[in-house]
């Protein structure tokens, strides 16, 4: 079965800090990968995605992912965070050609001024 | 501009006492899910509709069932519904038959209390 795991449950950082959030997933097969990502209060929204092409992709708001297919992982980064990035981070895998979406756990990261 | 929306935001109900939770959406989409997420959890889908064939998650409970009227239109009802199913539902979108098939749309949620 495809799991997705996100090792920082609860990251806390200054601003100006850089940002690296973990992903790992597992699955034998091609895969879409997905950085979600839910303001207080908020819904959950798109920050980026990788569906083929150049590993390194980028989303909005300065973040960026690297998908690394040897090491199942598709890592999170912002190299100067700031204090309306703090949200719950979620990460998401679905197989190709399926409708389905697994999501991690999430990770809660707090910025603090 | 185009969405998913939830109604209501907010829901409380008594243990036992049937509820409904509904979902639209103006993206015309042929896809539509319904999440459970529990504080500090990932969502977890229920079940989702491709048009109007429903898919049951085979670890969701019987008291939990949808209906799709219509495209735009997806219900999530709980015909008996206990503490533990105090929750945020979530109700998300995604189309079909492009690149972007996969990318899912979600709603704002339904916080549900159980007392």
């Amino acid at each position: 079965a495809q799991s997705v795991s996100q090792h920082n449950h609860h990251v806390i950082l200054s601003e100006a800090a850089s940002l690296e959030l973990g992903c790992n997933y597992s699955y034998g097969g091609t895969v879409n990968l997905f950085w979600y990502v839910q303001y207080p209060g908020q819904h959950l929204q798109l920050l980026l995605k990788y569906f083929s092409g150049d590993p390194l992709v980028k989303g909005i708001k300065g973040f960026e992912a690297e998908f690394i297919k040897s090491k199942f992982s598709f890592n999170l980064r912002k190299p100067s965070v700031q204090w309306s990035d703090t949200a719950e981070y979620f990460c998401a895998v679905n197989a190709k050609n399926t409708d389905k979406l697994i999501f991690g756990t999430g990770t809660r990261l707090q910025v603090f001024p | 501009d185009a969405m998913v929306i939830q109604n209501p935001r907010y829901q409380v109900t008594q243990f036992g006492k049937p509820v409904t939770l509904s979902c639209s959406q103006t993206l015309n989409h042929n896809v539509m899910y319904w999440y459970q997420q529990k504080s500090s959890q990932a969502p977890k889908l229920l079940f989702h509709y491709y048009d109007k064939d429903f898919n049951n998650e085979a670890d969701t409970p019987d008291n939990f069932q949808s209906r799709r009227p219509n495209t735009s239109f997806c219900f999530l009802d709980i015909r008996s519904p206990g503490l533990g199913d105090a929750a945020m539902y979530l109700c998300a979108t995604s189309g079909i038959g492009d690149v972007l098939s996969n990318e899912q749309f979600f709603g704002p949620g339904t916080r549900l209390t159980v007392l």
